[in-house]
């Protein structure tokens, strides 16, 4: 199992250009969440998806939109980026049998607007 | 809203050393709390996971507790190593929308000198 994959890695933006942040996952998890995190602080919730064909917003969903376009796949897009976006973002997922689970974590997409 | 903070924001100790890094939240009313290890431009990897019914986890060297009623939980390293040094994140997991959310403290970089 590969696990939560990401794509790309890394990415550089100009303000105003559009992109669409990547995740997919092979364990069959019900749950889909993309969180951000910036320099010296932790994790904060962009939107999550608790099953396939819901989306929710989370603690800081402005300017981003999100897809859960299968069980596997949930994509982040940014409409019209802005140097305050500039992050790490991670996707996350969870089984959702019960809440005593943890959720499992990509490796992160580095992403630059300038 | 929950608020999750962690003290000391870095610690830097020599190896060998036992230490303890802190966890605090401002709402009790959760399901879990988490302690995740996060390597430079790495994932975050889940370490320790205590249900709100219990009192402490453990892991070889490493012990977490989890005092509800006062809202803290401490990580315990035991014996601490140069591969140890990383950023440590503690999230706290409540209900929202019927799913097992995370909110996330802003994390302790450790740095374990040989």
């Amino acid at each position: 199992n590969a696990g939560v994959t990401q794509t790309p890695k890394f990415q550089v933006l100009k303000t105003g250009q559009s992109m669409t942040l990547q995740c997919a996952q092979d364990m069959n998890h019900n749950s889909m969440y993309w969180y951000r995190q910036d320099p010296g602080m932790g994790l904060r919730l962009i939107y999550y998806s608790a099953s396939e064909g819901t989306t929710d917003k989370g603690e800081v969903p402005n300017g981003y939109n999100v897809s859960r376009l299968n069980k596997r796949e949930f994509s982040l897009r940014l409409e019209s980026a802005a140097p305050s976006q500039t992050s790490v973002y991670f996707c996350a997922s969870r089984p959702a049998r019960g809440v005593w689970e943890t959720q499992y974590f990509g490796p992160g997409t580095r992403l630059l607007v300038l | 809203k929950q608020e999750v903070t962690q003290i000391p924001a870095a610690l830097s100790v020599p190896e060998g050393e036992n230490l303890v890094l802190n966890c605090s939240f401002t709402d009790s009313a959760i399901y879990n709390l988490q302690w995740f290890r996060q390597d430079p431009g790495k994932g975050l990897t889940s370490l320790l996971l205590i249900q709100s019914s219990q009192r402490e986890q453990t892991s070889g060297r490493l012990n977490a507790s989890l005092d509800k009623s006062s809202g803290r939980s401490t990580l315990y390293i035991a014996a601490s190593q140069p591969g140890d040094s990383a950023t440590y994140l503690c999230a706290v997991g409540a209900p929202r929308n019927a799913g097992n959310m995370l909110t996330f403290g802003g994390g302790t970089r450790l740095m374990v000198k040989p």
